[in-house]
């Protein structure tokens, strides 16, 4: 089956840092994709990551092992504007993506 | 990137109506998807649209429930039939940067509240 497992929530302090994980089973594998959604509003494309290692862009890199099933987001310099739900979403043989619940971030002063 | 309208923004319908939801997208894709996310929940693809063709549904989706139509390369409407509460959801559709694959661009999303 294709399964994905990331926290519900997670609680960081403005300027800090905050790696959000991803575990992932899934009928073949492509890529990862992760998101931002920001609360009622829609999806946003962060990163893709095809190859395993660190991918870094900006205050937000992403890290994947692919014999792990494993991704990580990795957020620095935390601001507030960062609270939001992070949607870890790997795609499968047939390039479909495959949603996890997403994790959501509070970011607090 | 792509710019996706959708409408209506928002709703709140009756049980037992049916709602129809518009996309138009600002180029020609090739095909666009239609998902459902429920609140707190993951998003769920509904469906594909292809343009000139029937639309390719995902298990637990019929088309008699969600009617979708494809007239062109740049639209695509997305119908909720015959709503009860259990539909009251986002639906949002979606392009992908490549074709059917790659980066997916999202619409500002509908949201349903069915009484």
């Amino acid at each position: 089956g294709q399964n994905i497992d990331q926290p519900t929530e997670m609680t960081a302090t403005e300027g800090a840092i905050v790696q959000i994980n991803c575990t992932y089973q899934t009928s073949g594998f492509n890529g990862l994709f992760w998101y931002q959604q920001h609360a009622g509003e829609a999806p946003t494309f962060l990163s893709y990551n095809v190859l395993d290692g660190l991918e870094e862009k900006g205050r937000f890199s992403s890290f994947l092992s692919r014999s792990k099933g494993y991704s990580y987001l990795l957020l620095k310099e935390l601001q507030m504007k960062d609270s939001a739900s992070y949607l870890c979403a790997p795609e499968d043989s047939n390039y479909q993506l495959i949603w996890g619940a997403g994790t959501k971030l509070i970011i607090k002063p | 990137s792509a710019v996706i309208s959708q409408k209506p923004s928002r709703d709140i319908c009756q049980r037992g109506t049916s709602l129809t939801i518009q996309c138009q997208v600002d180029s020609q894709v090739t095909m666009m998807f239609w998902y459902r996310q429920q609140p707190g929940q993951s998003l769920t693809l509904i469906a594909t649209a292809n343009q000139g063709s029937e639309a390719t549904y995902e298990s637990g989706f019929v088309i008699d429930k969600f009617p979708i139509s494809r007239p062109n390369l740049t639209f695509s409407t997305l119908t909720v039939s015959n709503m009860s509460p259990e539909d009251s959801s986002i639906y949002l559709c979606s392009v992908a940067r490549q074709g059917d694959r790659g980066e997916l661009f999202f619409g500002e999303g509908s949201r349903l509240t069915v009484l």
